[in-house]
């Protein structure tokens, strides 16, 4: 079964630092999706970015960016310049085949000023 | 805001009883999932809708049920409640039929609370 795993219940960075999360997932799926949510205190889930497993080209929106290692099966999220609106849960999700979104459990991130 | 709307905000009521939570998915999506996230966890797939037909199912008890209705909108009913059923639950919609690359756009949650 598809499972994702996110080790760092909780991670804090100083405001315009760089930090990573972590996300590892297990499949034997050779063709799926990864994604990152990011979750505000006012509990809307929006999507920060998206990776697609053909791609060996690690994706990137603006100050966010993935490194994709698909061996090793590890999706992490860089965050560089850190913002004070970047504070967060942060979701790992994997999209497996019969359409169904797999969820790891979340990082809190938190922005020191 | 995503356009997704979802109806109510807040919902309190009691063990045993019955609710139904209603999700307006943005304009021309034809895809609508429901997700449940319990405290400080991640979210629980329950059950996709495309375009009036269940599409996929997840880890959804038989005490709930949901349908699409034919102007696109969805509700998920949830009977005979328990303790354990608070959580937020999540609608989302996308495009089509929901293949991987497509983006699910979030409403913002109905928060239920079971006493």
């Amino acid at each position: 079964a598809q499972t994702v795993t996110q080790s760092q219940p909780e991670m804090s960075v100083q405001e315009a630092e760089t930090v990573t999360l972590s996300c590892t997932y297990d499949t034997s799926e050779s063709d799926y999706y990864l994604f990152w949510y990011k979750q505000p205190p006012s509990r809307q889930m929006i999507l920060v970015i998206r990776q697609e497993a053909y791609k060996q080209q690690n994706a990137t929106e603006n100050r966010f960016s993935v490194n994709f290692q698909k061996a090793a099966k590890s999706f992490s999220l860089k965050i560089s310049d850190s913002q004070l609106g970047d504070a967060a849960m942060y979701f790992c999700a994997y999209w497996r085949s019969n359409y169904q979104l797999i969820w790891g459990a979340g990082t809190k991130l938190i922005i020191k000023p | 805001d995503s356009g997704v709307t979802q109806t109510p905000k807040h919902l309190i009521t009691a063990t045993g009883q019955r609710v139904t939570l209603r999700c307006s998915p943005r304009s021309g999506d034809l895809s609508v999932y429901w997700y449940q996230q319990s405290l400080d966890q991640g979210l629980q797939f329950l059950i996709q809708y495309y375009n009036g037909e269940e599409r996929a199912k997840g880890n959804i008890l038989e005490r709930f049920s949901a349908q699409q209705f034919p102007d696109l909108h969805s509700e998920l009913n949830l009977s005979s409640l328990e303790l354990g059923d608070s959580a937020l639950y999540f609608c989302a919609s996308s495009v089509s039929a929901g293949v991987g690359q497509e983006t699910q756009y979030f409403g913002p949650g109905t928060r239920l609370l079971v006493l």
